[in-house]
């Protein structure tokens, strides 16, 4: 078990320029949760999956935003158009479906300049 | 709708001190409680969290938290502070019945002066 990793952990990107990361959960978890976290905020819920479904997505979520989990393993998540305001730090977790607690990746540090 | 306030946003203590995270949750149904703790560039860690079991849940680092109903809190406690316990730390409430994800608070930093 090598934890919940995320690709890459710092990207600077131009503004409306598109980007995407990915996330590859643990590997027996069968949900998947997109988070961003702004500095000094606690994480905003965005999305999550159970198996490839998309179960729920937050309602201030942009329609630049979109995730997709294709073979319920690893998932993604676009920006298209970037904005100065996404600049955050997007992090992934996953879970079994229950009352368990999240494991956390390391997270994407997004830049945009 | 779930939320989570947690009151003071920077707690400072010393070494050897008691610690106190305050949390206070609203939930229209029983929730699910989780602290989690994150250090500088890290991803957040899970240190305990309350399933609806016993209502004084230990956790990871010496840290246990007490679930009140009648004043729907779920603070955080640690004894005695250590220096490697400075850090963000973060309540969060779920209603796993309905389905949804963790809604976090906005976190307390946590000083630890020697």
């Amino acid at each position: 078990d090598t934890g919940v990793s995320q690709d890459p952990r710092h990207k600077i990107t131009k503004r409306g320029q598109n980007v995407t990361f990915r996330c590859d959960p643990i590997s027996e978890h069968n949900r998947l949760y997109w988070y961003r976290q702004t500095l000094g905020q606690g994480p905003e819920f965005l999305t999550y999956f159970q198996n490839e479904a998309q179960l729920e997505k937050s309602r201030l979520l942009s329609d630049r935003f979109s995730a997709e989990r294709p073979k319920g393993s690893f998932s993604t998540l676009e920006i298209q158009r970037t904005e100065q305001g996404d600049s955050a730090m997007y992090l992934c977790a996953s879970s079994l479906a229950g009352p368990y607690g999240y494991t956390f990746g390391s997270g994407t540090r997004l830049t945009v300049v | 709708a779930q939320s989570v306030t947690q009151l003071g946003s920077h707690v400072s203590v010393s070494e050897g001190a008691l610690v106190l995270l305050r949390c206070n949750y609203s939930s229209s149904v029983p929730p699910y409680l989780f602290w989690y703790v994150q250090y500088p560039n890290q991803g957040l860690q899970l240190l305990l969290k309350y399933t609806s079991a016993a209502t004084l849940v230990k956790g990871i680092n010496g840290f246990e938290a007490e679930f009140k109903k009648s004043e729907t809190s779920f603070h955080l406690t640690k004894p005695s502070a250590h220096m490697s316990d400075a850090a963000e730390y973060f309540c969060a409430v779920s209603q796993y019945q309905a389905g949804t994800a963790l809604i976090f608070g906005k976190g307390t930093t946590l000083s630890v002066s020697s």
